[in-house]
């Protein structure tokens, strides 16, 4: 079964850093383009990064140079690394995959808070 | 900034039909945006219901389709219940960037 879980999300103050991780199941990571998506609360989605196959990657205006996106494929994860944080990134972050691998987990609460 | 526009707002009636719309600023919505429609109930995570256009998942009820028209993508119900009532997110492709539509809040009533 197609599944996908982050996980570490916390409370952190303001300029702080934070990793968050998506564990992917039923499919290999590295051969999937694969996003995160973030949700303010009681707010629209948005989309904050997509790494690709061939390792290229991509970010929002809002979160590029702050954000940085990485890949285990021994461990089928992958990671947003999240620095300089800012009480506007307090959000829900999920990561879901493309194509056929477009399954959601519930998400990973990150809170920027002082 | 590319910019993607969903209805805010719409209602049906049961076992009605309603099309919802995507569409673009930069121009015509094409497969090449590789349409996603996404189903976000009230305290749950979203769910994909189409993928790259027309493509509907094992989870997907038949009475959802997507397509092109006019050109915006679109999302229709057809035979709508009282449990799709929900918000329907849009997500565009951008040569790399995704943009995310709004939101169309459907109520079923």
């Amino acid at each position: 079964e197609v599944q996908v879980a982050e996980s570490g999300g916390d409370c952190i103050q303001p300029g702080g850093s934070l990793r968050i991780s998506c564990a992917a199941s039923g499919f290999p990571v590295n051969m999937n383009s694969m996003m995160w998506v973030r949700q303010a609360p009681g707010k629209g989605l948005e989309w904050v990064s997509t790494i690709i196959p061939n390792g290229n990657t991509y970010y929002s205006d809002s979160v590029r140079g702050r954000f940085s996106l990485s890949r285990d494929n021994f461990r089928n994860t992958f990671y947003l690394q999240m620095s300089s944080l800012r009480v506007d990134d307090t959000a829900r972050y999920f990561c879901t995959g493309h194509g056929g691998n477009s399954v959601w987990g519930p998400g990973t609460l990150v809170t920027v808070s002082a | 900034q590319a910019v993607v526009t969903q209805e805010p707002s719409l209602t049906v009636s049961p076992g009605g039909t309603v099309t919802l719309t995507c569409g673009s600023n930069t121009g015509r919505v094409t497969t090449n945006s590789f349409p996603y429609w996404l189903q976000q109930k009230s305290g749950q995570a979203p769910r994909t219901l189409i993928s790259d256009t027309v493509n509907r998942h094992s989870w997907t009820p038949a009475r959802f389709s997507g397509s092109l028209f006019g050109g915006k993508a679109t999302l229709t119900l057809s035979g709508a219940q009282p449990e799709d009532e929900a918000v329907y997110f849009c997500v565009l492709a951008y040569n790399g960037p995704w943009v995310f539509g709004g939101g169309t809040k459907l109520t079923v009533l």
